[in-house]
């Protein structure tokens, strides 16, 4: 089984300070995504990754960056928390393909709240 | 641009009442490939089906049943005989050929199946 995992379920930052949101997934999957899920909006792609050291902005890449140093691990990185930010935030993977068909498998996410 | 509509927000029914939650996408894309996603209370998305544009063979697997149909533009999903277990958000997914990897999501549809 695809296993995602996500380092925190629930987290609790301040304003201003810089947070990190691990993921890691265990099928050698060359794909990556974060997204974050607000109620009436659905799941929004904030970046995703399709090989080690190689990012793409997605539709709201503001405020964020990311990390794929390996290629099991993708970080996402508030670099200054704000109160905007306080969502839920989940990681996925795939395989990789041009109009791959293969759909991505989610993490249990991590609800980020910022004071 | 790829979008995906849910016009239901919420629905709820009573045990083994049958349910059809509503996706209807937009593409300029010929070829293109659509999926469900079940939420669940513990928040991990799970992966449900996934069609291609070019199959539009309706497919039933237990009590789940999918009508993908062109002409409309849909991409419906029939829970039959619904049990208190089908309790949770379901999202319907839209994902081109072409570009990047991602998916669009809609902006998902509550059920709740009462006892």
């Amino acid at each position: 089984d695809v296993k995602v995992t996500q380092s925190s379920r629930y987290l609790v930052k301040r304003t201003g300070e810089k947070v990190f949101l691990e993921c890691v997934q265990d099928m050698d999957h060359e794909n990556m995504f974060w997204y974050r899920q607000d109620p009436g909006l659905g799941l929004r792609l904030i970046y995703f990754s399709y090989d080690v050291k190689m990012k793409e902005k997605g539709d709201i890449p503001e405020g964020y960056s990311v990390s794929r140093e390996k290629k099991e691990r993708f970080s996402l990185i508030l670099e200054s928390a704000s109160t905007n930010q306080t969502s839920m935030y989940l990681c996925a993977s795939s395989l990789a393909g041009e109009g791959s068909y293969n759909e991505q498998f989610f993490g249990p996410g991590t609800r980020l709240t910022v004071l | 641009a790829q979008k995906v509509t849910q016009a239901q927000t919420e629905i709820s029914v009573v045990e083994k009442e049958d349910v059809t939650l509503d996706c209807v996408y937009e593409t300029r894309d010929t070829t293109y490939y659509l999926f469900w996603y079940k939420q669940p209370p513990s928040g991990e998305l799970v992966f449900l089906i996934r069609r291609n544009s070019f199959d539009e063979q309706n497919e039933i697997s237990g009590r789940y049943s999918w009508n993908f149909q062109k002409s409309t533009s849909s991409f419906n999903f029939t829970i039959t005989a619904s049990q208190v277990v089908d309790s949770a958000v379901y999202f319907c997914a839209l994902r081109s050929r072409t570009g990047a990897n991602n998916l669009f999501f809609g902006t998902g549809t509550r059920l709740t199946v009462i006892p």
